[in-house]
């Protein structure tokens, strides 16, 4: 079964610092998705990288998908206290992609000092 | 995007009882999911849920510990029967986007077993 590995596992940053965060795959992700949890709170969708080298922004929030497929990276510019919570990155089960059920990875506790 | 409702938000049961989560969708989906999250854990499905079919369960997840149903398109609940401490845990409900590649997420029930 495909496991994914996130690291870190906690993030301390001060507001107004960068940061990444890394998802690495056991095997090809054929979809890649992130999410950010808040405490008591659903899930919130941020982006879905499919094409190797596949780059999305959205806000201060950029992801990657390397080119063979099996990492991504999220990253974060200029942090703000907003952007506190867990991260989650979540695979394709399936090559097809058409039955959208996901592996997830163990996520990050981030956390941004004002 | 989908706008999902869960009820109850949290719950406190004791040991030995069951617990009903509705999981309800502001448009018609085919497919619904049902995850768990553990304390401090990831997300792990619990089973898909089709409308008008038996619910296919993963590994590890048993029909009568929890069985679902989907009488419609919109809707869908997920009992947590028998319950022990080991079921407390935050419940979600998750259904494809109409855009490729994207997945949301209800606000979760969270339940813990005294």
């Amino acid at each position: 079964s495909q496991e994914l590995e996130q690291s870190p596992q906690s993030l301390i940053v001060q507001e107004g610092k960068n940061l990444t965060i890394n998802c690495t795959s056991s095997k090809t992700l054929y979809g890649l998705y992130w999410y950010k949890q808040k405490y008591g709170e659903g899930l919130i969708f941020l982006m879905m990288l499919q094409k190797g080298g596949e780059e999305k922004s959205h806000e201060k929030i950029t992801a990657k998908l390397d080119e063979k497929k099996q990492q991504s990276s999220l990253h974060i510019t200029a942090s703000q206290p907003s952007h506190a919570g867990i991260y989650l990155c979540g695979a394709d089960r399936f090559s097809s992609g058409s039955a959208r059920q996901l592996t997830f990875g163990s996520g990050t506790q981030l956390t941004v000092l004002p | 995007s989908a706008v999902i409702s869960q009820k109850p938000s949290r719950d406190i049961c004791q040991r030995g009882t069951s617990l009903t989560i509705q999981c309800q969708v502001d448009s018609q989906v085919t497919m619904m999911f049902w995850y768990r999250q553990q304390p401090g854990q990831s997300l792990t499905l619990i089973a898909t849920a089709n409308q008008g079919s038996e619910a296919t369960y993963e590994s590890g997840f048993v029909i009568d510990k929890f069985p679902i149903s989907r009488p419609n398109l919109t809707f869908s609940t997920l009992t947590v029967s028998n319950l022990s401490p080991e079921d407390s845990s935050i419940y979600l409900c998750s259904v494809l986007g109409q855009g490729v590649g994207t997945q949301y997420f209800g606000p979760g029930t969270r339940l813990l077993v005294l």
